[in-house]
């Protein structure tokens, strides 16, 4: 397994655009996370599946913003009429379930979508 | 609401020899993980160590190992014989205890950049 994985890497887009990022988590894992990183600052939670379901949007997701998870594997999420204030880094997690033993709590993050709005 | 705080935006060490970054956190809660996590420049975000808030044992993973003062909020991260390979942004996280939605919701300080020099 190659663990999370996000595309694309690297979006570049003009203000009032709509883009969309895919996550692929690890296969065996039934949770995923989207978390939104700023330059210089710690990851933010934006959502939460547990397999299909989506069960916890942050505030900081407006209604641009929306997530999908069909079938419980791969997640999107698409930014509708983009701002500048949306730049940043987007951030994928997956996790097994399961609230005892090694994996307590651990996330296991893809590299990232760096999302640049001009 | 938690808030994790880290107030060294950046640290150096020299090669082979021993660092402490610092963490305080804020929570009403009596039930909680706390997280230490690394993100090499342009790679993922990766877990590098964790303390469960009802042990009073400080946890350790070969070089790294956390001083945990629950009464203090403090969680401090100390590497020791630092190798070129441990330079990143460094991230203190939290995490409630219990199930459901709070299992994957970390909130992240600002992170620390540590920087190795041979």
């Amino acid at each position: 397994d190659t663990g999370v994985s996000q595309d694309p890497r690297h979006k570049i887009t003009k203000r009032g655009q709509n883009v969309t990022f895919r996550c692929d988590p690890i296969s065996e894992h039934n949770r995923l996370y989207w978390y939104r990183q700023t330059l210089g600052q710690g990851p933010e939670f934006l959502t939460y599946f547990q397999n299909e379901a989506q069960l916890e949007k942050s505030r900081l997701l407006s209604n641009r913003f929306s997530a999908e998870r069909p079938k419980g594997s791969f997640s999107t999420l698409e930014i509708q009429r983009t701002e500048q204030g949306d730049s940043a880094m987007y951030l994928c997690a997956s996790s097994p379930q399961g609230l005892a033993g090694p994996n307590t709590g651990e996330l296991f993050f893809g590299e990232g979508s760096r999302l640049t709005v001009l | 609401a938690q808030t994790v705080t880290q107030s060294q935006p950046e640290m150096s060490v020299q090669e082979a020899e021993t660092v402490t970054l610092s963490c305080t956190y804020d929570t009403s809660e009596s039930d909680y993980y706390l997280f230490w996590y690394k993100q090499p420049p342009s790679r993922q975000m990766i877990l590098v160590i964790r303390q469960e808030a009802y042990k009073q044992q400080n946890a350790t993973e070969n070089r790294f190992s956390v001083n945990f003062q629950k009464a203090a909020k403090s969680f401090s991260l100390k590497i020791s014989d630092s190798q070129l390979g441990d330079a990143a942004m460094y991230f203190c996280a939290y995490r409630r205890g219990g199930g459901g939605t709070s299992y994957g919701k970390l909130t992240f300080g600002q992170g620390t950049i540590l920087t190795v020099h041979p």
